[in-house]
């Protein structure tokens, strides 16, 4: 059973265009990370949201954690070929050194 | 700072053999841990240590062994390789602060074994 599931799993789109991916679980967390990944690459830490209801900009890139920690949305706005990459959500729960991971969303924008 | 740094990047292995991944980080990091991705299947953990000397399994640990001697290294083993085990392998030392932990990943080793 995957803790967190993340929708849609592949996404391309054009330049421009707007997108929302999402990261979902029944399970509470104490905190959800998004991370972007490059072919080749390690992935790259975006941002971390503690907070219930917690909304974070990191430039184009908008980033909600749902009232309940149950979930989290990534929004994209205007879309650039630059934001190509795998997004993955990650959660980790109270009392655990560990990270549960989402299986990702592949983006691709297309110039 | 260097990060966190992984040799090989590339590993071909026979099916049988022995290997050791390694892995440091220069960010005096208390936890460090050892994930593999798959195809379809995302990241999974393999084992992790929250100090030195101290290691636990993670989702994914059979065939695997690590050790955690110093606060910097935190290599993995293979002790007999087999096919199952191709796999792109990433290390990851993480910085606490309150409710959670946030991961710095190395660049990965991409392993065969045929």
């Amino acid at each position: 059973t995957q803790l967190l599931e993340q929708s849609p799993q592949f996404l391309s789109i054009q330049e421009g265009e707007n997108l929302t991916v999402y990261c979902n679980s029944s399970s509470v967390f104490s905190s959800l990370q998004w991370y972007r990944q490059e072919p080749g690459e390690g992935p790259v830490l975006l941002v971390t949201v503690v907070t219930g209801g917690e909304v974070k900009k990191l430039k184009r890139l908008t980033f909600q954690f749902g009232d309940a920690r149950k979930d989290s949305s990534l929004h994209i706005t205007a879309a650039q070929p630059g934001d190509t990459g795998l997004y993955l959500c990650a959660g980790a729960q109270g009392g655990s050194e560990k990270l549960v991971f989402g299986k990702g969303t592949k983006l691709t924008v297309n110039p | 700072n260097a990060g966190v740094t992984q040799t090989p990047k590339f590993q071909v292995l026979k099916t049988g053999q022995s290997m050791t991944l390694q892995c440091a980080q220069d960010m005096n990091h208390e936890y460090m841990s050892w994930y593999r991705q798959d195809p379809g299947m995302g990241l999974r953990l393999i084992h992790y240590s929250v100090g030195a000397g101290i290691t636990d399994q993670g989702e994914v640990p059979n065939g695997y062994n690590v050790s955690r001697s110093t606060t910097e290294d935190f290599p993995l083993r293979l002790l007999s390789a087999a096919p199952s085990q191709t796999s792109v392998y990433f290390c990851a030392s993480s910085y606490v602060w309150g409710p959670t932990y946030e991961q710095y990943f190395g660049p990965g080793t991409r392993l065969t074994v045929t």
